[in-house]
C-alpha cells in the first residue's frame, strides 16, 4: 500500500531564511512521482515542484529544491529565503503506477508560519 | 482559459438528504479525482477516474458515489449514508500517468459543505 507521512504539523520560520518541510513515503511501485503543493488559507491548491523516482537530479524550481533520497524514501521540501506570503499548509503527494491506476494520495500536511 | 470549475463554492445541506457536488474540466484531462479535506488536515481520497465510464474507489469512498460519463465532468454525489459529510472537498485533474512525465494534478477552487 502506498503512504505518505509528513511529521511536522506546524513550523516556524524567520522572514529571509530557509527551511525544511519532511516528507517520508511508503511504496512498492518501483516508478512513481513525488509532488508539493501548497494550499493558502483561501483553500486553492498550488502546484510547487516534481520529483520523478528515475530522476537523478533534485528538482528545483525558483525558491523551492526539493531533497530526494531515494534509498530512504524521502523527499523533503526545502524552501529558500522564505517570504511573508509562503505562511501556508504544505503537503507532500505521490502517484505511482500501481495496478496501472495513477493513485495519487497526500499526506497530512504541514502548516508553516513565517515570522517577520 | 482552461482550467477546472467545482460548483457551487458553498452548499447546505439537510441531514438525510443527498446532494451533488459538480467538477467540470476543459483540460482536456483524462484522470479525475475527488479529495476529502476536514480542517487543519490532510488530503483523503474519495474515487477517482483514470478515463470515461471507469472509476476506483479511494481510502474514504463508504457514502458518496461518482459517476464518469463525460471526459469534462466528474459528479460527486454525497448520499445520506455519509455519516459526516460536513466538509471542505476537492476535485483535481491530470493527463495520464507515465513514468517519468510530470503529471501533476490540476485543482479546482473547492466546495464546502455544511449539514444542517
Amino acid at each position: 500500500a502506498q503512504k505518505i507521512t509528513q511529521t511536522q504539523p506546524g513550523m516556524f520560520v524567520q522572514e529571509k531564511e530557509a527551511v525544511t518541510l519532511d516528507c517520508t513515503y511508503d511504496t512498492s511501485d518501483p516508478s512513481y512521482g513525488l509532488f508539493w503543493y501548497k494550499q493558502p488559507s483561501s483553500g486553492e491548491m498550488i502546484f510547487l515542484i516534481y520529483q520523478g523516482s528515475y530522476d537523478q537530479q533534485n528538482a528545483t524550481e525558483g525558491r523551492y529544491s526539493l531533497n530526494f533520497q531515494k534509498a530512504r524514501k524521502s523527499a523533503n521540501l526545502v524552501i529558500s529565503a522564505s517570504q511573508l506570503g509562503d505562511s501556508a499548509m504544505y503537503f507532500c503527494a505521490m502517484r505511482g503506477l500501481s495496478g496501472n491506476t495513477g493513485k495519487l494520495i497526500f499526506g497530512q500536511g504541514t502548516t508553516l508560519q513565517v515570522k517577520p | 482559459d482552461g482550467g477546472i470549475t467545482q460548483s457551487p463554492k458553498y452548499l447546505f445541506r439537510k441531514e438525510g438528504q443527498n446532494v451533488t457536488l459538480s467538477c467540470e474540466q476543459n483540460l482536456n484531462h483524462d484522470a479525475m479525482y475527488w479529495y476529502r479535506q476536514d480542517p487543519g488536515q490532510g488530503l483523503r481520497l474519495i474515487y477517482y477516474s483514470q478515463i470515461v465510464n471507469d472509476f476506483q474507489k479511494g481510502d474514504i469512498a463508504e457514502g458518496y458515489s461518482v459517476s464518469r460519463e463525460k471526459k469534462e465532468s466528474f459528479p460527486l454525489t454525497v448520499t445520506s449514508a455519509q455519516k459526516n459529510p460536513t466538509a471542505f472537498y476537492l476535485c483535481a485533474s491530470s493527463i495520464a500517468w507515465e513514468a517519468g512525465v510530470n503529471t501533476e494534478a490540476f485543482f479546482g477552487q473547492g466546495t464546502r459543505l455544511t449539514v444542517v
